[in-house]
């Protein structure tokens, strides 16, 4: 079956800049994840969505990080006045509930701040 | 929060041989212990589990052990080959959605 699908693969923006990823997760997993890593790193985690709503958002770097699953399935991660900083592969995940199943990763979407 | 910790970072053993990545942890109450492979430019693919109930598990040519007491775990393969070259991460958690991951180990195998 489809595995998570996440959009685009590659985004190069300026500095300032507002973008958004989207990430659509394998259908009837109910759990979503927003990691993020960074070359020669291993993911971070940012947040976890179980349903509609963000259980757990302590990982998001500042208040220019923010994502929405308004539906319960399709997430968008959305980065306001990007910094160079920002420059990573943007994963995301998903698990059929959150608790006790393992997480499937999509290809992420490597994001460029020039 | 937990704190991994993962060696060595860059492996290289010749095809057959046996590869084992180490990795500790620093929060007794992770219970959680993943292996991901990526290859380069490719997602991160769960290879094998384990949870704190568990001292060792194995499948086909990989294995994991657990020691909680010293909190670390490790990851073994075996026959290595060709198509098991990729960075190999290690994480561990409490609840098994918000994982802390190790820094990596890129895999060589030498034919």
């Amino acid at each position: 079956g489809a595995g998570v699908s996440q959009t685009p693969s590659n985004k190069v923006t300026e500095k300032g800049k507002y973008v958004e990823l989207r990430c659509d997760p394998i259908s009837g997993h109910t759990a979503l994840y927003w990691y993020r890593q960074s070359l020669g790193q291993g993911p971070e985690f940012l947040i976890y969505f179980q349903g509609t709503g963000a259980a757990d958002d302590s990982g998001l770097p500042n208040d220019r990080f923010f994502a929405v699953r308004p539906e319960g399935s399709v997430s968008t991660l959305k980065i306001q006045r990007t910094e160079r900083g920002d420059s990573a592969v943007y994963l995301c995940a998903s698990s059929y509930r959150a608790q006790n199943s393992p997480l499937h990763f999509g290809n992420g979407t490597r994001l460029t701040v020039t | 929060g937990e704190n991994v910790e993962q060696h060595p970072s860059t492996l290289s053993v010749q095809e057959g041989d046996s590869a084992v990545i180490k990795c500790t942890y620093s929060d007794s109450a992770s219970n959680y212990f993943p292996w991901y492979k990526q290859e380069l430019g490719k997602r991160p693919q769960l290879i094998i589990d384990i949870r704190s109930n568990v001292g060792e598990k194995k499948d086909q040519r990989i294995a994991v052990t657990l020691n909680k007491t010293a909190k670390h775990f490790s990851l073994h393969i075996t026959e290595t080959q060709p198509e098991d070259s990729a960075v190999y991460f290690c994480a561990a958690s409490m609840e098994s959605y918000k994982l802390s991951f190790g820094a990596g180990t890129t895999v060589t195998v030498r034919a």
